[in-house]
C-alpha cells in the first residue's frame, strides 16, 4: 500500500489557484492516486483521481508527475467554502481482502483567506 | 440523486446499551463501507460488505462490533455494550463497485455516536 506524504497546512487567498501537494514515491504501476476532502463536520467528499494523465472535473484539476512519483491538486479559484481538510490517497492495487479499503493519512488543512 | 443517507446524525447511549447505526447507498451501489472518526484523529477504514456478504472485515474490532448488508435494506452497523471509547464519528460510503475498480466512494455525512 503506497504512502502518502502532504504537508499538514497551507493558506490561501480567496479568488487565488491553491495548488495541493502529495508525495506517493512508492506508488506502483496500477495505482490510483484519489483525491478527498473533509470539511468540518461533514463526511469526505470525492473530488478527482488519476492514474497517469492529468485529469480535470468541474471541481478540481489532478497533476500528476511523469514518473507518478508525487502529484498536485489545483483548486482553480478558492473560496471560502472550500476551507476544508484534504486527502490524498493512493488505492491498494487489485487482489488481497483489501480492495476496498481507503487508507485516509493527516491531510493537509486548507485555509482560504477572506 | 440522493447521496449515501445515514440515521441517525447524533445518537446518544449510556454505557451497556446497544448502537445500531443505518446506512442507505446511493442509488445503483451495492458495495458499502464503514469508517470511524475518533475526535481529532484521522478516519479508520472498518468493514466493507457487497450484499449479504462481508468482504474484508479486518479493521472491525474483534468484540461488540457487527455489521451487515441484507438483499433488501440498509447497512447496519451494530455495536453492543457500548463503551465511552466508542464514542466517535461513524461514517458509511459506498460505490457502485470495489476501489479496485476504481470506483469512487461516496460518503455520507456520518453519525455522531455519544456514550454517556
Amino acid at each position: 500500500d503506497a504512502k502518502t506524504t502532504q504537508p499538514p497546512s497551507m493558506d490561501c487567498a480567496e479568488g487565488r489557484a491553491a495548488n495541493l501537494p502529495c508525495n506517493h514515491s512508492t506508488i506502483s504501476g496500477n495505482e490510483y492516486v484519489y483525491w478527498y476532502r473533509q470539511i468540518h463536520s461533514q463526511g469526505p467528499q470525492y473530488i478527482i483521481h488519476g492514474l497517469k494523465n492529468n485529469e480535470t472535473n468541474e471541481m478540481a484539476s489532478l497533476i500528476i508527475t511523469e514518473d507518478r512519483k508525487s502529484s498536485t491538486l489545483i483548486l482553480p479559484h478558492a473560496t471560502l467554502r472550500d476551507t476544508a481538510v484534504y486527502y490524498c490517497i493512493v488505492s491498494r492495487s487489485a487482489g488481497g481482502t483489501s480492495y476496498g479499503k481507503l487508507t485516509f493519512g493527516q491531510g493537509t488543512i486548507l485555509t482560504v483567506h477572506p | 440523486n440522493a447521496g449515501v443517507m445515514q440515521n441517525p446524525r447524533h445518537l446518544v447511549r449510556r454505557r451497556g446499551q446497544e448502537a445500531r447505526l443505518r446506512c442507505s447507498p446511493m442509488k445503483g451501489h451495492s458495495h458499502v463501507y464503514w469508517y470511524r472518526q475518533l475526535p481529532e484523529e484521522g478516519l479508520k477504514f472498518m468493514v466493507y460488505l457487497q450484499k449479504e456478504n462481508i468482504i474484508d472485515e479486518s479493521g472491525m474490532p474483534k468484540e461488540r462490533f457487527s455489521a451487515e448488508f441484507p438483499k433488501e435494506g440498509p447497512s447496519i452497523l451494530r455495536i453492543q455494550q457500548v463503551v465511552r471509547g466508542d464514542s466517535a464519528a461513524y461514517f458509511c460510503a459506498s460505490s457502485r463497485g470495489p476501489t479496485v475498480t476504481h470506483q469512487p466512494q461516496h460518503f455520507g455525512d456520518g453519525t455522531r455516536l455519544s456514550i454517556l
